[in-house]
């Protein structure tokens, strides 16, 4: 089984709509996690880590589900912006316990 | 404060040649990190450093080696290209290795093995 598995889409949504990513982990000593965004032939870019309480960034809201193994993003009013794939990180303990998930993409249509 | 630079950003090479990959860092970070990202994949670790001198292997190290002789570097060497290493890799940094720190990573380099 995968350390960490996302749904890969494509998610097609218009402006202004919600759309929400899932995100499961397998193992439950994982400790720290985050989601980061990749434009089209870009680098990743953390876009807000996700604490145990849920945590809320402008448009875009986290939440961690311990009990269930799996994070989730929350994007309100989608903007064309917004078009990009979404990774999802599990961190265990030590700097080679880091997990991509495969990303989820997005497009945003007008 | 340029972050983490990475050349070349495209490159291509005959199998069985072999090439180095730069990637410097100017945020005094001790943590560096080498991944690949292969179409429609996630990345995955190659090799990491947590310092100066100390290097270890990720997920995937075969084919490639690295050396960590300054804060600032960590080169990532490919002795004998191979089709398999065609990809995009990416080298970040963080400041440690602790769970709650991000990583910072570069634009990646593009490389083709024909």
């Amino acid at each position: 089984r995968k350390e960490v598995e996302q749904d890969p889409g494509p998610f097609n949504v218009p402006e202004g709509a919600t759309v929400a990513f899932n995100c499961t982990y397998s193992n439950s000593a994982s400790q720290s996690f985050f989601w980061y965004r990749q434009d089209c032939r870009k680098e990743p870019k953390l876009l807000m880590s996700v604490y145990s309480s849920g945590n809320e960034d402008g448009r875009f809201t986290a939440q961690l589900n311990r009990a269930s193994q799996y994070i989730s993003l929350l994007i309100r009013d989608s903007k064309l912006s917004d078009s990009a794939t979404y990774l999802c990180v599990v961190i265990r303990t030590g700097a080679n316990n880091l997990f991509f998930g495969t990303g989820t993409r997005l497009t945003v249509i007008p | 404060n340029a972050g983490v630079t990475q050349t070349p950003k495209f490159r291509i090479l005959k199998i069985g040649q072999s090439m180095t990959l730069q990637c410097t860092q100017d945020m005094n970070h001790n943590y560096m990190y080498w991944y690949r990202q292969d179409p429609g994949m996630g990345l995955k670790l190659i090799y990491y450093s947590v310092g100066a001198g100390i290097t270890d292997k990720g997920e995937v190290p075969n084919g490639y080696n690295v050396s960590r002789s300054t804060t600032e570097d960590f080169p990532l060497r490919l002795e004998l290209a191979a089709p398999s290493q065609t990809s995009v890799y990416f080298c970040a940094s963080s400041y440690s290795g602790r769970a709650d720190q991000p990583q910072h990573f570069g634009d990646g380099t593009r490389l083709s093995i024909l």
